[in-house]
């Protein structure tokens, strides 16, 4: 069964501090691996987006490392801001014969404060 | 442009009660899809479509039905609620292709009595 798991499910720091958050997955065959910000109330938004070839991507303060073989990705967080609050939802995509097959995480909530 | 609406935002029903929620896109975009959210649980797929006036079933389809009549529109229907789809509802649609991004409504918040 495909699974995506995301640790920690909290976390608290302080603005201007850094901080990664985990994903590990057993989603076959892999067709790319996506980060997702929902803030509180609102539909989730694209951060980034890894094929396998790809173990880095960045996007302004969000950086994402992605290890095909250890099936594990993190995205960091370099000097947060308060605006970073929000849940962080790791979405890894399998390729099916009737096309992709999304698996979601939980997410990590993580919350900046001054 | 507004990305992908969805109406109502909020909505309570009492058991046995139906209603749609509409979820309609101005991105001209081909697929569409159905998730509801759960505490502690990842998004999960209700519905989707792959374009006009087709449909098919997700992960979590019964209780639930839908309709692509038109491409720009996709509407969710619950027939006879029950508590267990107290839930949040996103709508999300995308253009097309392996490494496309799917782009998601803000959700409705439904609760069943």
């Amino acid at each position: 069964k495909n699974q995506v798991e995301q640790s920690p499910q909290s976390l608290i720091i302080l603005e201007g501090k850094n901080c990664t958050l985990q994903c590990n997955y057993t989603v076959s065959p892999f067709s790319n691996l996506r980060w997702y910000k929902q803030d509180t109330g609102r539909g989730p938004v694209s951060l980034t987006i890894m094929t396998f070839s790809e173990n880095t991507k960045s996007n302004g303060r969000y950086t994402a490392t992605l290890d095909a073989d250890t099936k594990q990705s993190s995205l960091h967080i370099t000097a947060s801001q308060l605006s970073d609050s929000a849940s962080y939802i790791c979405v890894v995509s399998a390729s099916t014969g009737g096309g992709n097959k999304l698996t979601f995480g939980t997410g990590t909530q993580l919350k900046v404060e001054l | 442009n507004a990305g992908v609406t969805q109406t109502p935002k909020f909505r309570v029903l009492k058991t046995g009660q139906s209603m749609t929620l509409l979820c309609a896109q101005d991105m001209n975009h081909e697929y569409m899809y159905w998730y509801r959210q759960d505490p502690g649980m990842g998004l999960r797929l209700i519905h989707y479509s792959v374009g006009e006036g087709t449909t098919a079933k997700g992960e979590v389809p019964d209780g639930y039905n839908v309709s692509r009549l038109k491409k720009q529109n996709f509407l969710l229907g619950l027939e006879s609620a029950a508590p267990s789809q107290t839930s949040v509802y996103f709508c999300a649609s995308r253009r097309g292709g392996v490494e496309d991004t799917q782009y998601f409504g803000p959700g409705t918040r439904l609760t069943v009595l």
